[in-house]
């Protein structure tokens, strides 16, 4: 099947400062991306939608200017989590949809956040 | 937005056993039922899915049944192995994004 990764697997940073999660598909092209956060669990839920060469579009309650969504090529997604606190610590998983047509979606290995 | 129940949230049965999830839908216009399967500390793997033109799918070991009129949708694993423990997810598309189960955690006892 589709390969998806992300980068890091695991990310431990002070409150305040912020990071950046890359995710790429590495076999298919993706002109859709999604952004995912799981607490420890639950189930997933939607951040993000994330076009090619275009604005994301954010589930109601996500903060845009918080988690900021870069979709700059058909294989890669950046989402960069600013001034993280201890209530983002999450895993946070992307997902990529091959343009096929068949609205398959592949996911990521996810990223761990801790925020201390 | 679209809303999924998944039953039963877990599950445990005998190596060898089947094993059944269901999940039961509101309101959709969904043509895409996919399920994940996650293991602790993984993303969710696509194990199998179906479209709505067709009521039932098997791959090998592992089934899903649709039923639109009935709103719902399961998931058949038979002769369950150990490997087999995982959590496992249900999802619609809904709007071009998944909606998800809450998960089901299965534990498969050698």
């Amino acid at each position: 099947g589709a390969v998806v990764s992300q980068h890091p697997s695991r990310v431990i940073c002070k409150s305040g400062t912020s990071v950046k999660i890359e995710c790429r598909s590495l076999d298919f092209q993706a002109t859709t991306m999604f952004w995912y956060r799981q607490f420890p669990k639950q189930s997933l839920m939607l951040m993000a939608t994330s076009n090619e060469g275009s604005k994301a579009t954010y589930e109601q309650g996500v903060e845009k200017d918080k988690f900021l969504i870069n979709h700059a090529s058909l294989t890669l997604s950046t989402l960069t989590v600013t001034s993280a606190h201890p209530e983002d610590s999450s895993f946070y998983i992307c997902s990529a949809r091959d343009h096929n047509g068949l609205n398959e979606q592949f996911f990521g290995p996810g990223t761990r956040l801790t925020v201390l | 937005g679209e809303n999924v129940e998944q039953h039963p949230s877990t599950l445990s049965v005998q190596e060898g056993d089947s094993a059944v999830i269901k999940c039961t839908y509101s309101d959709s216009a969904s043509n895409y039922f996919p399920w994940y399967k996650q293991e602790l500390g993984k993303g969710p793997q696509l194990i199998i899915d179906i479209r709505s033109n067709v009521g039932e799918k098997k791959d090998q070991r592992i089934a899903v049944t649709l039923n639109k009129t009935a709103k719902h949708f399961s998931l058949h694993i038979t002769e369950t192995q150990p490997e087999d423990s995982a959590v496992y997810f249900c999802a619609l598309l809904d709007w071009g994004a998944l909606t998800f189960g809450s998960g089901t955690r299965l534990q498969v006892q050698p």
